[in-house]
Formats: C-alpha cells, sequence, structure tokens
C-alpha cells in the first residue's frame, strides 16, 4: 500500500504566486489533515477534514484554503505566496470518527519541501 | 487548551546507553499521548501511543514511555540507545473528547544523536 501520497516534493514560488498541494491515501480513513514543520516549533495544524464534504480551521490557517475533493483527497492550496509560508508541509490521514477519534494515529506522508522567494 | 512541551531540543548519547526524551503537557481533560519519530527527509512514523488502557505503554524498535497523571509527564525512553535510532522525535497530545477528529497538538521536537 502507498499509504499517504503527496506531490510535489520540493516547490519554489516567488511571492505572490499561487499552487495547490496534493495529497491521497488509500486507506479508506475518514479524516484528513495539513500540517506544516518549521524549525523548533514542531508540528502545526493548518486545516483538517473530519470527513468527506467538511473542513475546519486548524492552528495556522491564514493564507491557505483546502478542499475535501472526495474520501481520498485533500489539496492544500497557498493563493497568493508569501516568505513566511516557506516550510515542510505533511499531509495526514486517519480513522478518526466522532467516537472514536482522539486515540486514532495519523498515518503522514513525506512533505512537501516549500520555499518562497 | 492542550499543549505539549518537550524538555531539550537536542539529546546526544552513546550507543548502548539510555535514552530518555522528556515530555510534559498540558490538557484540561484526560489525555490521549503519542511519541511520532522522524527520520530525515521522511514523513512521521508513530512510536506508541497512551490511551489509558495501561500507563507503561511498549512501542516499536524497543522504545516505551510511562504515563505519570501526576506529573504530567509522558517520557519515551530506550535502555540501549542504537546508532539507528537517530533522528526527531515529536510527542503530541489529543484530548479524549469525542470532537477532536484525531487532531494532535505537538511538541517542539527532540533530535536524538547517537555516537559510536
Amino acid at each position: 500500500n502507498a499509504g499517504v501520497t503527496q506531490t510535489p516534493k520540493f516547490q519554489v514560488l516567488k511571492t505572490g504566486q499561487s499552487m495547490t498541494l496534493q495529497c491521497a491515501q488509500d486507506m479508506n480513513h475518514n479524516s484528513m489533515y495539513w500540517y506544516r514543520q518549521d524549525p523548533g516549533m514542531g508540528l502545526r495544524l493548518i486545516y483538517y477534514s473530519a470527513s468527506e464534504g467538511t473542513t475546519d480551521k486548524g492552528e495556522v490557517p491564514n493564507g491557505y484554503n483546502v478542499s475535501r475533493l472526495n474520501k481520498r483527497e485533500f489539496s492544500l492550496r497557498l493563493e497568493s505566496a508569501a516568505p513566511s509560508q516557506t516550510s515542510v508541509y505533511f499531509c495526514a490521514s486517519s480513522e478518526a470518527q466522532i467516537r472514536q477519534g482522539a486515540n486514532s494515529p495519523l498515518h503522514f506522508g513525506n512533505g512537501t519541501r516549500l520555499t518562497v522567494t | 487548551a492542550q499543549s505539549v512541551t518537550q524538555l531539550g531540543s537536542h539529546v546526544s548519547v552513546s550507543e548502548g546507553a539510555l535514552v530518555l526524551l522528556r515530555c510534559n503537557y498540558s490538557s484540561s481533560v484526560p489525555p490521549y499521548l503519542f511519541w511520532y519519530v522522524q527520520y530525515p527527509n521522511q514523513g512521521l512514523q508513530l512510536l506508541l501511543k497512551y490511551t489509558s488502557a495501561a500507563t507503561l505503554v511498549k512501542g516499536i524498535n524497543g522504545f516505551e514511555a510511562e504515563f505519570k497523571k501526576s506529573e504530567t509527564s509522558f517520557h519515551l525512553t530506550k535502555p540501549s540507545a542504537h546508532m539507528s535510532d537517530a533522528a526527531e522525535y515529536f510527542c503530541a497530545v489529543s484530548d479524549a473528547g469525542g470532537t477532536s477528529y484525531g487532531k494532535l497538538t505537538f511538541g517542539q521536537g527532540t533530535i536524538l544523536t547517537v555516537h559510536p
């Protein structure tokens, strides 16, 4: 099984450009997440989707939009990239549902390294 | 609100020595706690998780962690370090509420270096 697949692996943007980070999972998971990782700050939740058709803001949603295209796919869009969005972006999925949500581990992709100049 | 603090951004040990990575949490409700490991240029992998069934949790690769409610701690240990343990380790917390949908709050990470 591929697990969680993210594309692209690397991307360089200029300030003001837009792009979409793609994520797909093949584990039939209900919930999907986008995190960003910055040195010394751990991972911070940008957006999540508890189930197909729903999305909610996480800790750091400003400057981002998401789409839960179907159960498998969850994309993250930067409409107008800024240098502060230089980071490593991780997509994750889990079986989490309403009652069992909290103890379901996350399964991560290998990340997208984004540099905004 | 919940939070996680990992004490020490870098830990260095010799091969064969005890590994101790510290994690303290803050949560207004009973927590679920996790340790993840990240190898260079990879995503995070689950090492172990605490979900209230037992306070001492065993994970993969010989790691274990003990939940201590009185100390609000969930420290990660391994009796004997191996070179392959060199990685970054993250502690994470999720509250036990039904609407958490698996969202995790992560600590800042601890980079473990293992010397020959």
